[in-house]
């Protein structure tokens, strides 16, 4: 199995910008989440779905934040515009179920620059 | 908020047995312990996760205490690939997870 998979693994963008970050989930699972991590902050859940349904998405920072999930096999976080401090690893994960007692598979992460 | 406690970092020699302490004095009885790593530059890990018994895997071991207050992951033979930041978590039915500060684990050779 090829595990999480997401793109790109680097951006780099200018404040203003639409930045998309992609995720591929582990075939056959049901949850996908997108999680941020800072030096300041560590790791933050932002948001995460069940067969492509939004769950809870309590932790999107603002509404220059968005997620999808219009398949079983793709997500999406995309933020408009971007700005500096959202500079971060953006790290997607999946799982069988996001309920207790099932573990979480990480992605390689996105690293994002905001300048 | 994270609901464990756990040293910031911890030193172990290469080839001995690694023994991260963790607290959760508040667990219910839902709520299952977790634990992952995070080697440099890489996502998360998956270790191994328990809720009343003792669990082991290919990669640890999981002692949970008979009153659930506290658990001790134990990796038997270290070798300095282990070296990572390793975040106990606790988390039941609906919850999110929650990822602390963990404890940065060095391996020296």
């Amino acid at each position: 199995d090829a595990g999480v998979i997401q793109s790109p693994r680097h951006e780099v963008t200018e404040m203003g910008q639409e930045v998309t970050l992609r995720c591929k989930p582990i075939s056959g699972h049901n949850s996908l989440f997108w999680y941020r991590q800072t030096m300041m902050r560590g790791l933050e859940l932002l948001i995460y779905f069940n067969n492509n349904v939004p769950i809870d998405d309590s932790g999107m920072p603002e509404d220059r934040f968005s997620a999808k999930m219009p398949n079983a096999s793709f997500s999406t976080l995309k933020i408009q515009p971007s700005e500096p401090r959202d500079s971060a690893v953006y790290f997607c994960a999946s799982s069988f179920d996001w309920r207790g007692g099932m573990e979480q598979y990480f992605g390689p992460g996105t690293r994002l620059t905001v300048t | 908020d994270a609901k464990t406690t756990q040293p910031t970092s911890m030193d172990c020699a290469e080839g001995r047995a690694a023994n991260l302490p963790c607290n959760h004095s508040t667990i219910s009885g839902n709520e299952y312990v977790y634990w992952y790593r995070q080697i440099h530059s890489q996502g998360p890990q998956y270790i191994i996760h328990g809720l009343k018994n003792n669990e082991t895997n290919e990669m640890a071991s999981l002692i949970i205490t008979e009153d659930r207050k506290s658990s001790t992951l134990i990796l038997p033979h270290a070798t300095l690939r282990d070296t990572a930041v390793y975040y106990c978590i606790v988390r039941g039915g609906d919850d999110k997870i929650i990822f602390g500060k963990g404890t940065r684990l060095h391996i020296l050779p």
